[in-house]
């Protein structure tokens, strides 16, 4: 059964920081998603990873994967309060057509 | 592009009473997922199908809810008969292929409030 792990759940930073969210998955898979969800909104895709070692970077945020690991991280460079939201990451069910299983998420609000 | 299109936005129902959601995926994309979300279970797969046709409906709670596709650019979720602890907030997602090489883009998602 794959388990996908999310922490912090729950991060308070200040405005102008850089911290790191962490998302780790019990199995073998080669693709990973991050979104971020506002509160009563949708879920926006962020970054698309589809292999090892695959880093995108897109404004303030920077997603990579390791697959070897089984593990990847959302970092985030000098925060801004825009960037307060839910992120969640998912994985693909390896050798499923689509089943993506979600971590819980990691609340995040930026603090002026 | 409009995205994918979920119908109603909020919806208050009795206990008991048949309730069904409504999608509409991206136009092109062939896979479309239905997700439940809840604070206790955060964002769970219900039912996914490819080409219309459903591929893995192990995540459906229990024989109350069905879904259908008829054709590429619709799809229901029915749950009959309701019950308060279907409240959630449910979301459909298209994509396309299989495998999710091109990501899974999201509906603005149905609120569900059974009393």
């Amino acid at each position: 059964e794959l388990k996908v792990e999310q922490n912090p759940l729950f991060l308070s930073m200040q405005e102008g920081k850089n911290y790191t969210i962490y998302c780790n998955y019990s199995t073998t898979s080669d693709r990973l998603y991050w979104y971020r969800q506002d509160p009563g909104k949708s879920l926006e895709s962020l970054f698309v990873l589809l292999s090892n070692g695959a880093v995108k970077q897109e404004g303030r945020l920077m997603a990579s994967l390791d697959t070897k690991a089984r593990l990847s991280t959302l970092h985030i460079t000098a925060a801004v309060h825009d960037l307060s939201a839910t992120y969640f990451c998912a994985v693909l069910l390896q050798g499923s057509q689509g089943n993506l299983i979600f971590g819980k998420g990691t609340k995040l609000s930026v603090k002026p | 592009d409009a995205g994918v299109i979920q119908s109603p936005r909020h919806e208050v129902t009795e206990m008991g009473q048949e309730v069904t959601l409504r999608c509409k995926p991206i136009s092109g994309h062939n896979s479309l997922f239905w997700y439940r979300q809840t604070m206790m279970r955060g964002l769970e797969l219900l039912i996914y199908f490819n080409n219309n046709v459903p591929i893995d409906d192990s995540g459906m709670p229990e024989d109350r809810f069905s879904a259908k596709m008829p054709n590429a650019s619709f799809s229901t979720l029915k749950i009959q008969p309701s019950e308060p602890r279907d409240s959630a907030v449910y979301f459909c997602a298209s994509s396309k292929g299989a495998g999710g090489l091109y990501g899974y883009t999201f509906g603005s998602g149905t609120r569900l409030t059974v009393v």
